[in-house]
């Protein structure tokens, strides 16, 4: 079962604008992820944001949660040609244990020279 | 350097057979967990293991097996039951707590 759905499908645009991905999921969560894949290669964890957070940065990285309404937006300020991966949200069940995570269908980045 | 392996890079398989992906992990991590990716999708859970003896199925286990004797290896056993195995088998692990995943380089499994 796919928890997460990302937002656009697929996204393409010029270095130096910024991109925004949107991350919806549909039951109670203990924390939110987000992890970029290059074309053939592991996932890279990039962001962790807990339910009780709202918005968190990394670098370029600025990442929200809106527990409300079930929903999350990654936004890469200044991309670049090196951004182009797809974009993956995770999120974590909010019972105890480990964290085992459910991934959505992910968001493609073209970043455009 | 900690990361986590998986090999081989590229597998074949003939029809009817099984094969094993290897998963090793130098993190000192304490759970591990076996993803399956299709072409333009995201990842589907195969089996997770949270300690050493012992493991869960995840979503989709029907025509996989595991084994978890060392808590550095999680090897993935695909079977001659898995009717559609061509796919990006993707290993991981995770400390325990709030924390991301390290995920290995994947293994692309093709059935000729």
């Amino acid at each position: 079962s796919q928890q997460g759905e990302e937002d656009p499908q697929a996204l393409s645009i010029q270095e130096g604008e910024n991109a925004t991905m949107n991350c919806s999921y549909k039951t109670s969560i203990n924390n939110l992820q987000w992890y970029r894949q290059n074309s053939g290669r592991g996932l890279v964890h990039l962001i962790l944001i807990r339910s009780n957070e709202r918005e968190k940065h990394s670098g370029r990285l600025r990442v929200t949660l809106d527990t409300s309404k079930k929903s999350s937006s990654l936004l890469i300020t200044a991309s670049r040609a090196a951004d182009t991966a797809s974009y993956f949200c995770a999120t974590g069940p909010s019972s105890g244990g480990y964290n085992k995570l459910i991934f959505g269908a992910g968001t493609r980045l073209a970043v455009h020279p | 350097d900690g990361g986590i392996t998986q090999s081989p890079k590229y597998l074949f398989r003939k029809e009817g057979q099984n094969v094993t992906l290897s998963c090793e992990q130098n993190l000192n991590h304490d759970a591990m967990y076996w993803y399956r990716q299709d072409p333009g999708q995201g990842l589907r859970l195969i089996y997770y293991s949270q300690i050493v003896n012992d493991f869960q199925k995840g979503d989709i286990a029907e025509g996989y097996s595991v084994s978890r004797e060392k808590k550095e290896s999680f090897p993935l056993t695909v079977t001659s039951a898995q009717k559609n195995p061509t796919a990006f088998y993707l290993c991981a692990s995770s400390s325990t707590g709030l924390n991301g995943y390290t995920f290995g380089s994947g293994t692309r499994l093709t059935v000729v």
